[in-house]
C-alpha cells in the first residue's frame, strides 16, 4: 500500500480480555516498530522487528504484551488480560532498512478498556 | 538514557506569522540524529524535518527550519508564514546514528509535544 494502516482505527473492550491490533507496514519495509501514545504524552517504544524477528523487545511494558510479525510485513499486537492503565494510540512505524532512515507511521489503533 | 524535554505544552501564533519551538535533549553520545514530527488531529504522526548531529548546518525545508545548537543540547523548530493546517501536535525526537537499546534498534525517544494553534 501506499502508508502504513492499521487496524481496527478504535477499539473498545472490557478489562481482562484479550485484544490483537494489526499493522501493515510499508511494501518493503523491513524495519517494523511498536510505540504506545498515552493521553498528553509522546510515544513510546515497545517492541522493533527487523524482518520477521523482534530484535528490541525492551519497551514491552510486561508480559501480557507480545507481538509477531511472522511473514516479515503484516505484524499484530497482543495483549492479554487488558487493564484500564493500557488504554492508549498504539502506533505503528516502519522503515526501509531499519537504520536512521524516516519512520513512517500508520494513523495508529486507539485502545479504551472499560 | 536519552531524554527530550519540550517545555511549551501550548503555544498559538497569527496566521502568516513566525513561531519557534523550542526542544532540548540530554544524550552523551556524540552521534545522533533528532526529527520533528508534527501529529494532527488524525493521528498520523508527519516527519517535518531531521537534522544530523555531525552536520553544522541547520536543516531547512520550505517555511521550516531548525535551530541546533550541539553544545547546548538545544533542537528548535521555526515556522514561517504559518497557515491554519500547521494546527497540531509537534513532537521533538530523537535517535542514535548507531542504533541503541539491543540489537541496534533505533527506536526514537520522543518529547512529549507541543500544542499548536494557529489563528486566522
Amino acid at each position: 500500500g501506499a502508508g502504513v494502516s492499521q487496524t481496527p482505527s478504535n477499539k473498545v473492550t472490557e478489562k481482562g480480555k484479550y485484544v490483537e491490533l494489526r499493522c501493515d507496514p510499508i511494501s518493503g519495509h523491513t524495519a517494523l516498530y511498536w510505540y504506545r501514545q498515552s493521553l498528553g504524552q509522546g510515544p513510546e517504544f515497545l517492541i522493533y522487528f527487523q524482518g520477521t524477528g523482534a530484535a528490541d523487545d525492551s519497551g514491552l511494558p510486561n508480559d501480557r504484551f507480545f507481538a509477531v510479525r511472522p511473514e516479515g510485513s503484516v505484524s499484530t499486537l497482543k495483549i492479554q488480560r487488558t487493564e484500564r492503565g493500557d488504554s492508549a494510540v498504539y502506533l505503528c512505524a516502519s522503515s526501509l532498512l531499519g537504520g536512521s532512515e524516516t519512520q513512517y507511521f500508520g494513523p495508529g489503533t486507539r485502545l479504551l478498556v472499560l | 538514557a536519552q531524554t527530550v524535554t519540550q517545555s511549551q505544552p501550548e503555544m498559538s501564533v497569527q496566521e502568516a506569522e513566525t513561531v519557534t519551538l523550542s526542544c532540548t535533549y540530554d544524550t552523551s553520545e556524540s552521534n545522533y540524529y533528532l526529527f520533528w514530527y508534527k501529529q494532527p488531529p488524525s493521528r498520523q504522526m508527519i516527519l517535518v524535518i531531521r537534522q544530523e548531529a555531525y552536520k553544522q548546518q541547520n536543516a531547512t525545508e520550505n517555511r521550516f527550519s531548525v535551530n541546533f545548537q550541539k553544545a547546548a543540547k538545544s533542537f528548535s523548530l521555526k515556522i514561517s508564514d504559518s497557515q491554519l493546517g500547521d494546527t497540531a501536535m509537534y513532537f521533538c525526537a530523537f535517535t542514535l546514528l548507531e542504533g541503541g537499546g539491543r540489537a541496534g534498534s533505533y527506536q526514537l525517544t520522543f518529547g512529549k509535544g507541543t500544542k499548536l494553534s494557529v489563528i486566522p
